[in-house]
């Protein structure tokens, strides 16, 4: 069974901080890994995509990738509120379907 | 920018009864997926549909669902007898390529509350 393992939260950091998000993933045939944004009875939104060991940034967002140790984790620079959401952690072996994780509420307070 | 559109937006409905939740993908992509999520879970994988036929689906997708393209631009999924643990969140999406989920675009969700 592939799981995809994130930690429910809530995580609260003050506005202009750094939210640090982290996902583990149990299948090493993964190859991609994607971080989602959902607002409460939204649907998911894609925010970032990551195929390679390292980092990939993207404005405020930067999304590190371990092969290695199966780790996944999207930092959110100088928090707004609207960021305050539920990131939801994907993973896709190039079949056709994205595993999901709980996803990880996050809290951002002015 | 183009979109996925799901209707209903919300149902509300007997169990025991049929319920077909609509989709209209993007209309040049070719892939069609729907996911659900049940309130306070995860987003869970349903189903995939390529070439009017289904190519790949989950455990939870068992002989009382269905999915359809009955005419080119919808793609439908059918719940044949609802049940109490059918209620959730269910999204359509849809990519022009295969396994890229860069690609993948999820509509707003339909959202069904079996009573």
């Amino acid at each position: 069974q592939k799981e995809v393992e994130q930690n429910s939260g809530p995580l609260s950091v003050p506005e202009g901080a750094i939210a640090s998000l982290n996902c583990t993933y149990s299948d090493r045939g993964s190859q991609s890994f994607f971080w989602y944004r959902q607002y409460s009875g939204k649907s998911p939104e894609l925010i970032m995509f990551i195929y390679s060991n390292g980092d990939k940034e993207d404005g405020r967002f930067t999304a590190q990738l371990n092969k290695a140790s199966q780790y996944v984790s999207l930092l959110i620079r100088d928090s707004q509120p609207s960021d305050s959401a539920t990131y939801l952690c994907a993973v896709n072996d190039n079949t056709d379907k994205l595993i999901f994780g709980t996803g990880t509420r996050l809290q951002v307070f002015p | 920018e183009p979109e996925v559109t799901q209707t209903p937006s919300h149902q509300v409905t007997q169990m025991g009864q049929e319920v077909i939740l609509r989709c209209v993908p993007i209309s040049n992509h070719l892939y069609f997926y729907w996911y659900r999520q049940i309130l306070g879970q995860k987003v869970e994988f349903l189903v995939s549909f390529y070439n009017n036929e289904i190519s790949e689906k989950s455990e939870i997708f068992d002989d009382q669902f269905s999915v359809e393209r009955p005419d080119g631009s919808n793609f439908t999924l059918k719940i044949r007898s609802t049940k109490l643990e059918d209620s959730a969140m269910y999204f359509c999406a849809s990519s022009p390529y295969r396994g890229n989920g860069n690609t993948i675009y999820f509509g707003e969700g339909s959202w069904l509350t079996v009573v």
